[in-house]
Order: C-alpha cells, then sequence, then structure tokens
C-alpha cells in the first residue's frame, strides 16, 4: 500500500540554524501538508501546497517557514533561524485532489529538537 | 477559530466496547475524520464520515454524528489490546484543506 514517508525521522539542531524536513509525499496525490505537534499539545495545521504554490497556511506559518516541491517526489518544509519553540512532531501529508472526502495520509512525522 | 474537543483518556477491559467522544464546533464542518497514533507512529486513518451522514460502521468501527449536538463518537467493539492507541478525531470545514484536530484520546486496554 502506497505511504508518505518522511526523512530524517530525528532531527538535532542548535538554536538559530536552518533544517530541512523532507517528504515523499503518495505518488498519485496533487495536495501536500505540513502539520506539527508539540509535545502534549494538539496536532496543528501549517500550510498546504497545491500546483507549485501555497493553497492555505496558518498563523503559524510566517516568514521563517517555507514549503518546496523540489522535483517531482519531494516536498520539503525549510525552518530558518530554529528556535527552542520550534521543537515538535512534524508531520508531512498528502491527498488525492478528488473534491470528494480527499482524506489526508500522513507520514511518521520528523522529530526536530532545538537546543 | 474551529475547537475540536475530546476527552483525555479512556480505560476499558480486552472484550469489551470502547466509545471515544468529541465536539466541534464549526457547523460548517463536511467531513470528520477519525486518526489513531500508536508510540513512535504518524497518524494512520481510521475512517472518516461525511457531515450529511448519521452513522457509518466498517468492521469494528462505528462512527456515530449528531450534527445538532455537533457530536462525534468512535464505538470500537471487541477491543483488543493492539488497539491501544491515542486517537483523534479531526474535522475539516467547508472550503478548507485544513484539519482541525482535538487533543487525542489515550485507549489504554487492560487484558
Amino acid at each position: 500500500e502506497p505511504e508518505v514517508t518522511q526523512t530524517p525521522s530525528h532531527q538535532v539542531t542548535q538554536m538559530g540554524q536552518e533544517v530541512i524536513l523532507r517528504c515523499v509525499p503518495i505518488s498519485n496525490h496533487l495536495y501536500f501538508y505540513w502539520y506539527r505537534q508539540i509535545l502534549g499539545q494538539k496536532v496543528e495545521f501549517l500550510v498546504s501546497f497545491y500546483n507549485n504554490e501555497i493553497s492555505e497556511k496558518s498563523e503559524i506559518f510566517d516568514d521563517q517557514f517555507s514549503v518546496e516541491r523540489p522535483d517531482g517526489s519531494n516536498f520539503t518544509l525549510k525552518i530558518r533561524s530554529t528556535k527552542l519553540e520550534d521543537s515538535a512532531m512534524y508531520f508531512c501529508a498528502s491527498s488525492e485532489e478528488k473534491g470528494g472526502t480527499d482524506t489526508q495520509y500522513f507520514g511518521p512525522g520528523t522529530r526536530l529538537t532545538v537546543l | 477559530g474551529e475547537d475540536v474537543e475530546q476527552s483525555l483518556f479512556l480505560s476499558v477491559r480486552e472484550g469489551d466496547s470502547s466509545v471515544i467522544n468529541c465536539t466541534y464546533t464549526d457547523s460548517s464542518s463536511t467531513y470528520l475524520y477519525w486518526y489513531k497514533q500508536e508510540p513512535g507512529a504518524g497518524l494512520q486513518l481510521l475512517t472518516y464520515i461525511f457531515s450529511n451522514m448519521d452513522m457509518k460502521q466498517d468492521q469494528r468501527l462505528t462512527v456515530l454524528l449528531n450534527k445538532k449536538d455537533k457530536h462525534l463518537s468512535l464505538r470500537i467493539a471487541d477491543t483488543q489490546t493492539g488497539d491501544s492507541a491515542i486517537y483523534f478525531c479531526a474535522d475539516r470545514e467547508t472550503g478548507r484543506r485544513a484539519l482541525t484536530f482535538g487533543s487525542g484520546t489515550r485507549l489504554q486496554v487492560q487484558p
């Protein structure tokens, strides 16, 4: 069964550094998403991406964040100048754009630790 | 903005039924989802229900939706120890792609 994959599974970085989290969505899916889950808190939507542009973003997704589809298979989240409060589990998801359920399938997550 | 709430913890004995409850605030929610998260793993889609349905059954899972009260429940029949996990409900509002998640209910199944 096709699945969303994410790398790395765990990323440790120093405050102020830039990180890039990588995702390979399901191959025939057209919508891509990033969510995050700070330890002990709810899963929060960050951004959705369709047709090579951001289609929706939350208040969390400020200028510190950017997304890119650098090739036909990868989808990345870049976090510039990381802060301690960026430590979280980051989930990538993808969905077919069928106009119906648009069910989002999630990857296993990347745990980001900012020291 | 939209808010989704769940109780935090549920403990049941193996073989019993589990009922996990969720409430949401946005009456324009179109689809409501249940996801399962096992320790160290991602979010696994279990099932979903469209807002014009009252009930959906999928093997051991039954989803009930009370649109008037904005209440959603997930019933797991014959609960097994392998069902121990955190269960998240989530909804999607009309015209949006973003899912709004509840805080998750930790289900503990006692042998």
